[in-house]
């Protein structure tokens, strides 16, 4: 298993600004996902982020919007950017270990945009 | 986008009976997994079955899968409060390393 640590866990934003989610696991994996979770609905896979080199996009989801960063095999960050109403959702970090396409997921950091 | 559906979408039971939720799901898979997600937290994994597996035990946990329908049920047994949560499924399929979530189930148990 995986000990995944997300910051913040939660946070209110003003429209128009930026919120940077930062996401620590306890050990060196291979992949590491973004999830959205908007209110009362399931998860919808953003991205999935790349060790050293630029993310990969679900269609829908454009880096401008969220970029990301993975700078090691224990840490990546996820922004989302120029914020809106629309953007309050849950969003998750995940990270697969075993290669059998099992997740564990952090907490999660929950947004809301006014 | 969402490869399963799953029902029903909300289940309330009394504790000590037993809580079934179906998914379905549209295209072939390597395996389909469920998982659980408490109010306002992470989801936790609880089983995976795979495309060659028919039914699975973990604990209290029966999973069965129908690849001929593209179908799967988790079925919890002598049901508890704290199994109160939602539940997702989650199918890998093809060459894709990551996985597609369902419309999720929530099941509340009644003490």
């Amino acid at each position: 298993s995986a000990v995944i640590s997300q910051k913040p866990s939660r946070d209110i934003c003003q429209r128009g600004t930026s919120l940077t989610i930062q996401c620590q696991v306890d050990s060196q994996v291979t992949m590491m996902f973004w999830y959205r979770q908007q209110p009362g609905q399931s998860l919808t896979l953003i991205a999935t982020a790349n060790q050293g080199s630029e993310a990969t996009y679900e269609s829908g989801f454009v880096i401008d919007k969220f970029p990301i960063s993975r700078p090691n095999l224990t840490f990546s960050t996820l922004t989302v950017s120029n914020m809106s109403p629309e953007d309050s959702s849950i969003y998750l970090c995940s990270v697969e270990i075993r290669g059998a396409g099992e997740l564990f997921f952090g907490e999660g950091s929950r947004l809301t945009v006014l | 986008s969402q490869q399963g559906e799953e029902d029903p979408q909300a289940l309330s039971i009394q504790e000590g009976e037993n809580a079934t939720m179906n998914c379905s799901y549209k295209t072939s898979i390597n395996n389909l997994q469920w998982y659980r997600q408490n109010s306002g937290r992470g989801l936790v994994h609880l089983i995976l079955i795979r495309s060659n597996e028919r039914e699975k035990h973990s604990g209290r946990l029966r999973v069965t899968l129908d690849t001929s329908k593209k179908s799967s049920s988790l079925l919890i047994t002598a049901s508890r409060a704290a199994d109160t949560a939602s539940y997702f499924c989650a199918t890998l399929s093809g060459s894709a390393r990551q996985l597609t979530f369902g419309s999720g189930t929530q099941l509340t148990v009644l003490p």
